[in-house]
């Protein structure tokens, strides 16, 4: 059974970066079949797929965000990571980490998901 | 990926069977997958690949597709059922959702 489990500061004041960090056990971070990814859930609203990377630090990402989207990964730590700059309240959401898997089909689902974090973006 | 079509309701009641659509284009060439998630819960994963079902998720669960229309259908309904569900589809590069459906079980 994999387990991610997101963490992150909770509040964000706008105009600023937000950091969210996803830590990963029970599944090895560095496996062929998967892609390590970022979804977002704005309140009362439905899923945004924000990006996702490769073990080897290949990273694709929403086009709608991907000026201000960078998600990283350090698979000896077990751990991968997002980062938004310039936030505003519109990106108020709970923010989940998921594994992706990826095989001999185009695509990809996400077959794992953390429980979510809320960030809220607020002076 | 391009958008997803899905009815923001659809209600029956307890034993009947519910049907949920998911619409687009790029489904003549992607596949679907469907997630269930319930209030205050992550989303679990249901049918994968289109018409994949993991062992752990109920057989009342299922789906079928045609050409860019699938269709996920919960037979037998039962209270738990109740919920909103995604389905998804990606290219290569990247994924999309469709807008969620709310099942009610009335």
């Amino acid at each position: 059974q994999v387990l991610l489990q997101e963490s992150g500061p909770g509040l964000v004041k706008p105009s600023q970066p937000l950091s969210l960090s996803c830590s990963v056990s029970g599944g090895f971070i560095g496996g062929l079949d998967y892609y390590w990814s970022w979804i977002r859930q704005s309140p009362g609203k439905g899923l945004e797929w924000i990006g996702y990377v490769y073990y080897t630090g290949s990273a694709y990402y929403n086009p709608s965000l991907e000026s201000r989207v960078t998600i990283s990964v350090d698979a000896s730590k077990r751990h991968f990571s997002l980062e938004l700059t310039s936030v505003t309240a519109a990106d108020t959401a709970i923010y989940y980490c998921a594994r992706a898997h990826v095989g001999d089909f185009t695509g990809f689902y996400f077959d794992f998901w953390g429980r979510g974090t809320l960030l809220t973006v607020a002076s | 990926s391009s958008e997803l079509t899905q009815p923001p309701s659809v209600s029956v009641s307890p034993g009947q069977t519910a049907r949920i659509t998911c619409s687009g284009d790029a489904l003549a060439k992607q596949y679907v997958h469907w997630y269930q998630q319930k209030p205050g819960q992550a989303p679990v994963m249901i049918i994968y690949k289109d018409t994949e079902r993991p062992s752990w998720i109920p057989g009342r669960f299922s789906a079928s597709s045609s050409g860019t229309t699938v269709t996920l259908t919960v037979t037998g309904v039962q209270a738990e059922d109740e919920a909103d569900y995604y389905c998804q589809s990606a290219g290569p590069n990247n994924a999309v959702f469709g807008g969620g459906t709310k099942l009610t079980v009335l």
